[in-house]
């Protein structure tokens, strides 16, 4: 079946815009998290939802980063006036279920460029 | 200091060696442990998975957990050109942290013919 999705694949804006980053998880997935990869990094987690709500939301940096899930499935993170630091490629993830065996799905991500 | 320190390399090894792959983490809370693969421009995939301590293989990958020295490791025997990529460590605690995985930087491997 289809994998996790992510769009837009690539993101360019200037410092000071908004910009919104969509996800597409597994169909069945209740779980799903938002990771951010800078250059040479590894992922560093953001979010992580349980169906609509936002269960662990302490890897967000600051209160220009928001992500919501309305209806338990697709879900959009939001970053209000960007930074150049914003810059790097956001992944989202999704699971079956967050149990401690489950494995999670990463999607492509989305390259985030600020000028 | 990151709770979880892994050598970035880039470690670049001829084809049919044996590659060994290590991360050293710092909070004793971390019972299960994981390493992805991640190729140029795609997300992470699901190597190996282990919980607590102890070895784990899968044909010619092996994973191995010393909590004792929070110290975990993979090998890859008859690495393949095809076995280029990053390599992610990444652990978790559980209960109610589930899910929320902590990954090293990534070891950047390349296999030449």
């Amino acid at each position: 079946g289809a994998g996790v999705s992510q769009t837009p694949s690539n993101k360019v804006t200037e410092k000071g815009k908004y910009v919104e980053l969509r996800c597409d998880p597994i169909s069945g997935h209740t779980a799903l998290y938002w990771y951010r990869q800078s250059l040479g990094q590894g992922p560093e987690f953001l979010i992580y939802f349980q169906g609509t709500g936002a269960a662990d939301d302490s890897g967000l940096p600051n209160d220009r980063f928001f992500a919501v899930r309305p209806e338990g499935s697709v879900s959009t993170l939001k970053i209000q006036r960007t930074e150049r630091g914003d810059s790097a490629v956001y992944l989202c993830a999704s699971s079956q279920d967050p149990g401690s065996t489950d494995t999670q799905y990463f999607g492509p991500g989305t390259r985030l460029t600020v000028l | 200091q990151k709770e979880v320190e892994q050598d970035p390399g880039p470690l670049s090894v001829p084809e049919g060696a044996i590659v060994s792959l290590n991360c050293t983490y710092s909070n004793s809370a971390f019972q299960y442990f994981m390493w992805y693969r991640q190729y140029s421009r795609k997300g992470p995939e699901l190597l190996m998975y282990t919980y607590s301590s102890g070895n784990k293989e899968d044909g010619r990958f092996t994973a191995q957990v010393d909590k004792s020295s929070k110290y975990i490791s993979l090998f890859i025997r008859d690495s393949q050109p095809s076995d280029s990529a990053t390599y992610l460590c990444a652990m978790y605690a559980g209960g109610t942290s589930y899910g929320k995985l902590t990954f090293g930087q990534g070891t950047i491997l390349t296999v030449h013919p």
